[in-house]
């Protein structure tokens, strides 16, 4: 168990629809990254936040937002669904911001029909 | 374009040996890598990092060698059991934040 929990685990939505999902980061730990792993682009980064502050961003689309919480917490919304969108979601988090020693969480599993 | 690849998607070793995992990376600017392991229906696992101000880390029974000359990382499991049995990823942090670029991953396979 990395310490860093994913709430759901699964999803299953329809196209046009939104939903989000949620991660709690290890005790302790100020960084928040989201990722996103599908079968044909692995897995890619899409943003991080640090102590509540954005502090890099990847490829996300501008359909996905998310945001850190004064608690630490992060929820990454996804709207607008396609079924392109169906992956595996997972929430790493780290001590500093600097993407070093990430721990992973046990992902969402998104499935768009 | 930025990438970091694996020079072998499938890797089929017998117990007891040991494996080699290799990695190449294309920005010479990176300065820390990781190795994940992946198993089925989980996130990545933390293996071992290493930042390019080393060539060889050790861990529990896992070494990373980390060749700057050539940009090859490569991650060697030693007595492989079945348990190591995963997909294995090589990734990069290219000193941009905490954004970590990741390769596409080999599948180890250890036949008992």
């Amino acid at each position: 168990d990395s310490g860093v929990t994913q709430t759901p685990k699964h999803l299953i939505t329809a196209t046009g629809q939104r939903v989000t999902l949620r991660c709690s980061p290890r005790s302790g730990d100020l960084s928040v990254y989201w990722y996103q792993q599908s079968l044909d682009q692995g897995l890619q980064f899409l943003i991080q936040y640090y102590n509540g502050e954005e502090r890099a961003k990847g490829n996300i689309l501008e359909r996905f937002s998310a945001q850190q919480f004064p608690d630490l917490h992060s929820e990454l919304n996804l709207s607008s669904l396609e079924l392109g969108d169906s992956a595996l979601y997972f929430c790493a988090s780290s001590v500093g911001g600097d993407g070093t020693e990430a721990f992973f969480g046990q992902g969402t599993r998104l499935t768009v029909v | 374009g930025e990438s970091v690849g694996l020079h072998l998607p499938t890797l089929s070793v017998q117990e007891g040996d040991n494996s080699i995992i290799n990695c190449a990376y294309s920005n010479s600017a990176s300065d820390y890598f990781i190795w994940y392991k992946q198993e089925s229906g989980k996130g990545p696992q933390f293996i071992i990092d290493i930042r390019s101000n080393m060539d060889k880390r050790q861990g529990q029974r896992v070494t990373v060698l980390l060749n700057k000359t050539v940009k090859h990382l490569s991650l060697q499991i030693a007595a492989t059991q079945p348990g190591d049995s995963a997909v294995y990823f090589c990734a990069e942090n290219r000193a941009q934040g905490g954004k970590l670029i990741f390769g596409q991953g080999t599948e180890l396979s250890v036949k008992p």
